[in-house]
C-alpha cells in the first residue's frame, strides 16, 4: 500500500495528451515539493520533474508537473511511443522525514 | 558524469544479514545525502533511508530495528545492512543521491540496481 496514490495505468495514442494525477495528504505533497520519475523495464528510475514543475536537463519540455493542495499532476503532450514506462511520483513526508512515493503509472502507448 | 554502482551477494538465506556496498564515482561523496531504495518485483518504491556524510542516519520506521547504514568518505562508498532477512526482504535495491533534504530531497542520480533473493 503506497501512501501517494495514483492510478495504476494510462494510455494514450501517438501525439495525444495524457495525464496522471497523484494524491497524498498535507504531511507530504500538502507541505512539500513534488517530483516524478519515469522507470523503463529492468532499469532505474530517472528523475523527470522536481520541485513539481522543474524539469532536469535533457528532459523535454513535453513533460510538466502541476501542483495543488495535496494532488500533483505529470502531463505528457505530443505523446511518443519512447515514453511508454512506468511514472512514480514522489514527495518529502514530514512524518517519515524521508521520501513517500506513489505506486506507480503504466502508461501505454496505443 | 556522476555514477552510482550498488555491488553486494545477490542471495542471502533467511534470518542472515543482507548487506550492500554503493561505489560513487565521477564526483564527491561530500555534501550530499545518500539513500537506498528498494522495490519488489512487479511493485512500487519503498525509501529505506538515507545517510550524510557525517554519518547522520534516518531510516524508513519499516525497517529501522533491521537497518545499518555507514559511510567511507575514504573510498566514496556507502553501504546498508538489513538484518533478520526475510523473503519479504527480496527486492531490487537502489543506492541514489540527493542534494539535500525536503524541497532539495529530490533523487538526481540512481544505481542501475541490484536484484536480492532471500531464499533458502
Amino acid at each position: 500500500q503506497s501512501v501517494l496514490t495514483q492510478p495504476p495505468s494510462a494510455s494514450g495514442t501517438p501525439g495525444q495528451r495524457v495525464t496522471i494525477s497523484c494524491s497524498g495528504s498535507s504531511s507530504n505533497i500538502g507541505s512539500n515539493t513534488v517530483n516524478w520519475y519515469q522507470q523503463f523495464p529492468g532499469t532505474a528510475p530517472k528523475l523527470l520533474i522536481y520541485r513539481n514543475n522543474q524539469r532536469p536537463s535533457g528532459v523535454p519540455d513535453r513533460f510538466s508537473g502541476s501542483k495543488s493542495g495535496t494532488s500533483a499532476s505529470l502531463a505528457i503532450s505530443g505523446l511518443q511511443s519512447e515514453d511508454e514506462a512506468d511514472y512514480y511520483c514522489a514527495a518529502w513526508d514530514d512524518s517519515l522525514n524521508g521520501p513517500v512515493f506513489g505506486g506507480g503509472t503504466k502508461l501505454t502507448v496505443l | 558524469q556522476v555514477q552510482l554502482q550498488e555491488s553486494g551477494p545477490g542471495l542471502v538465506r533467511p534470518s542472515e544479514t543482507l548487506s550492500l556496498t554503493c561505489t560513487v564515482s565521477g564526483g564527491s561523496i561530500s555534501t550530499y545525502y545518500w539513500h537506498w531504495i528498494r522495490q519488489p518485483a512487479g511493485k512500487g518504491l519503498e525509501w529505506i533511508g538515507r545517510i550524510y556524510i557525517s554519518g547522520t542516519t534516518k531510516y524508513n520506521p519499516s525497517v529501522q530495528s533491521r537497518v545499518t547504514m555507514s559511510v567511507d568518505t575514504s573510498k566514496n562508498q556507502f553501504s546498508l545492512k538489513l538484518s533478520s532477512a526475510t523473503a519479504a526482504d527480496t527486492a531490487v535495491y537502489y543506492c541514489a543521491r540527493s542534494r539535500g533534504l525536503a524541497a532539495a530531497g529530490s533523487l538526481d542520480y540512481w544505481g542501475p540496481g541490484t536484484l536480492v533473493t532471500v531464499s533458502p
